[in-house]
């Protein structure tokens, strides 16, 4: 299996504090995308990175800011969680050519 | 924007059916992937397919790029295969992933 974790899996929070996600990799591999998973939505990009510093928007960006300071490690952080953030959130990598590997997810619940 | 669609959204079948699943997408594409998911589980590589066909035990995956489709067959069809099928496109770029929205699979005994 692919070297791919994902911390916490489980949060509760309150709305308005921050939480960070964080998704670790053991591969070496460039790319590292942030999603949610909603029902009826499907995966939706958050945030991805091409390289260490290099990170861009997705498709629902709003609310979210990630970093990248090295190779292994790609943080999503919720400034201010909002009851609209209640999500699984995954973590995904690939080299570019090869196939993607998912961490196990999180299910970040906001009250 | 590339539209991806996946059919049928929902399927039962009986254990040692032969299933398809299809997925349809709207413009030019460089790879397109096969993922499943368990419930409540993480979500698994499948294949990754730029043409033709791959197989991988009762697993085979086509794709034909002219016409925009690709399909995912299970041979003799078991209950462990229940789980989520999703279809997803690389467009090109870093951000070019789309996924379709899925089609739930369940097999009964």
């Amino acid at each position: 299996d692919a070297g791919i974790t994902q911390s916490p899996r489980h949060k509760v929070t309150e709305t308005g504090t921050p939480v960070t996600l964080r998704c670790h990799q053991t591969e070496n591999h460039r790319y590292m995308y942030w999603y949610r998973q909603d029902p009826g939505h499907g995966l939706r990009l958050i945030h991805y990175s091409y390289g260490v510093k290099d990170t861009d928007k997705g498709e629902v960006s709003d609310g979210y800011s990630v970093s990248r300071s090295k190779t292994e490690d790609f943080l999503l952080t919720l400034e201010s969680a909002t009851s609209s953030q209640t999500s699984v959130y995954f973590c995904a990598i690939t080299s570019g050519t090869g196939p993607l590997h998912f961490g196990n997810g999180t299910r970040l619940t906001v009250t | 924007k590339n539209e991806v669609e996946q059919s049928p959204q929902n399927l039962t079948a009986q254990e040692g059916e032969f299933i398809t699943i299809n997925c349809s997408y709207s413009v030019g594409i460089s790879a397109l992937h096969w993922l499943q998911q368990h419930p409540g589980g993480g979500i698994v590589s499948l294949f990754m397919l730029s043409s033709g066909k791959k197989k991988h035990g009762r697993l085979i995956a086509t794709i034909n790029i002219q016409e925009k489709h690709s399909s995912l067959h299970i041979t003799a069809s078991h209950p462990r295969d229940s789980a989520v099928y999703i279809c997803a496109v690389v467009v090109g770029g870093a951000d070019g992933l789309t996924f379709g929205k899925g089609t739930h699979l369940i097999i009964q005994p």
